[in-house]
């Protein structure tokens, strides 16, 4: 049982270029979320979708697209990488309302 | 605005003495609230989840205890292995969003 993996752990990438964080999950979770970790700010909600086809806008969506296909999978995309981007990423999901996130072990991306 | 504030930012502790964390919350319509343990390079691990004030939860040397506006995290006689830091959470609302504190950095020296 993976639970919540992401991938790549490490990227860097230079200012305006494209590129795709994966996440997959295998518990069947209907609820999953992107966040941004930065020193000093905590986790941070970017997007979020309760469900294949469903998505929204969390505290810092600019710069970033999700879609949700599938019920597995929920990718970040980042349309042209900034500076500003350089962070680590976490991928979670979680079943219902009430119960914990799970979380990835990261991406941490480096944006020069 | 929903808001949650963890105290101490860090805290350095000998082993064996016993300290506890605070994590401090204004929602509206609490669903939930949850204790998670970051080890450098590593994604948030699941502690504890609280629901309702007076509830208590224990695992190992940790105890979580919740009352209407705080949660603390006890630490009894902690040991180097006990070293990450804490994050606290709460779910409020609809359900569809965590809000994160800061965090609190434990480090506990032999």
């Amino acid at each position: 049982n993976a639970g919540v993996t992401q991938t790549p752990k490490f990227q860097v990438l230079k200012t305006g270029q494209s590129m795709t964080l994966q996440c997959a999950q295998d518990m069947n979770h209907e609820y999953m979320s992107w966040y941004r970790q930065d020193p000093g700010m905590g986790l941070r909600l970017i997007h979020y979708s309760v469900g294949a086809g469903i998505t929204d806008q969390g505290e810092v969506p600019n710069g970033y697209n999700v879609s949700r296909s599938t019920t597995e999978d929920f990718p970040l995309r980042l349309l042209s990488a900034a500076p500003s981007q350089t962070s680590v990423y976490f991928c979670a999901s979680w079943s219902t309302p009430g119960s914990p996130l799970h979380f990835g072990n990261g991406t941490r991306l480096t944006v020069t | 605005e929903d808001q949650v504030t963890q105290s101490p930012e860090a805290l350095r502790l000998q082993e064996g003495e016993s300290s506890s964390l605070n994590c401090s919350y204004t929602v509206s319509g609490l669903r939930g609230l949850f204790w998670y343990r970051q080890d450098p390079g590593k994604g948030p691990e699941f502690l504890f989840t609280l629901y309702s004030a007076g509830e208590e939860k224990e695992k190992e040397r940790l105890k979580a205890t919740l009352t209407k506006k705080e949660s603390f995290l006890h630490i009894t006689a902690p040991k180097p292995e006990d070293s990450a830091t804490y994050l606290c959470a709460v779910q409020a609302g609809t359900g569809n969003q965590f809000y994160f504190g800061t965090g609190t950095s434990l480090t506990v020296i032999p």
